[in-house]
């Protein structure tokens, strides 16, 4: 039963462009929300994050859209670099004061073609 | 700046034998967590700690264990390996409950 999903396994974007990369939930009671990036080799990272009383976080070239009624929240990274290539995880939680409930989406691998 | 360090960074364990997957962080963070990754999934919490001498079960704790005599450590035992084991483990810690959670680079484990 995976509560957060990322349809698409892998996506392709040229460099300048933006990507954007989806994450769907099924648990309405979900209420935070982060993305991680990982790169090959290395542990996951903390990119930004959302919680549900907000639609919209930005952190420079990095937005997080969050829209409840759908359950569905997007990343958005404008413009694309070369560096963003990298595998991206969706996570969400039932409020901010347990890491331990975290539940992880199936990432989605971001290659950026120059 | 070393944050989480996980060893060994690869195993190759036959089925049967017990291995322990050692975990430091110099961060003085009191959460440690440990995950394991399996091809095409999410993450999955096998146990976590709150601090030192406290551990709990996570969504996936069966055929391991844990213990946390400091801070700073959190080993991950595995006991009579079996090759549904065969995964990526990643060690994490958080200051608190709530914080950014710092991962390590991972530990890649083949069961044959």
């Amino acid at each position: 039963d995976q509560q957060v999903k990322q349809n698409s396994p892998s996506l392709s974007v040229q460099e300048g462009r933006i990507s954007i990369l989806n994450c769907d939930y099924t648990n309405s009671m979900f209420d935070y929300f982060l993305w991680y990036k990982k790169y090959p080799a290395e542990g996951p990272t903390f990119l930004i994050s959302i919680s549900s009383i907000k639609d919209k976080n930005e952190d420079g070239r990095f937005t997080v859209f969050l829209n409840k009624s759908a359950k569905h929240l997007s990343l958005h990274i404008v413009p694309s670099q070369p560096g963003d290539s990298a595998v991206y995880f969706c996570a969400a939680s039932v409020g901010n004061f347990g890491n331990e409930k975290l539940t992880f989406g199936t990432g989605t691998r971001l290659t950026i073609i120059p | 700046n070393a944050g989480v360090t996980q060893t060994p960074k690869f195993r190759i364990l036959k089925i049967g034998q017990s291995m322990t997957l050692q975990c430091t962080q110099d961060m003085n963070h009191n959460y440690m967590y440990w995950y394991r990754q399996d091809p095409g999934m999410g993450l999955k919490l096998i146990y976590y700690s709150v601090g030192a001498g406290i551990t709990d079960k996570g969504e996936v704790p069966n055929g391991y264990n844990v213990s946390r005599s400091t801070t700073e450590d959190f080993p991950l035992r595995l006991e009579l390996a079996a090759p549904s084991q065969t995964s990526v483990y990643f060690c994490a810690s958080s200051y608190t409950a709530g914080n950014t959670i710092y991962f390590g680079e991972g530990s890649w484990l083949t069961v044959v």
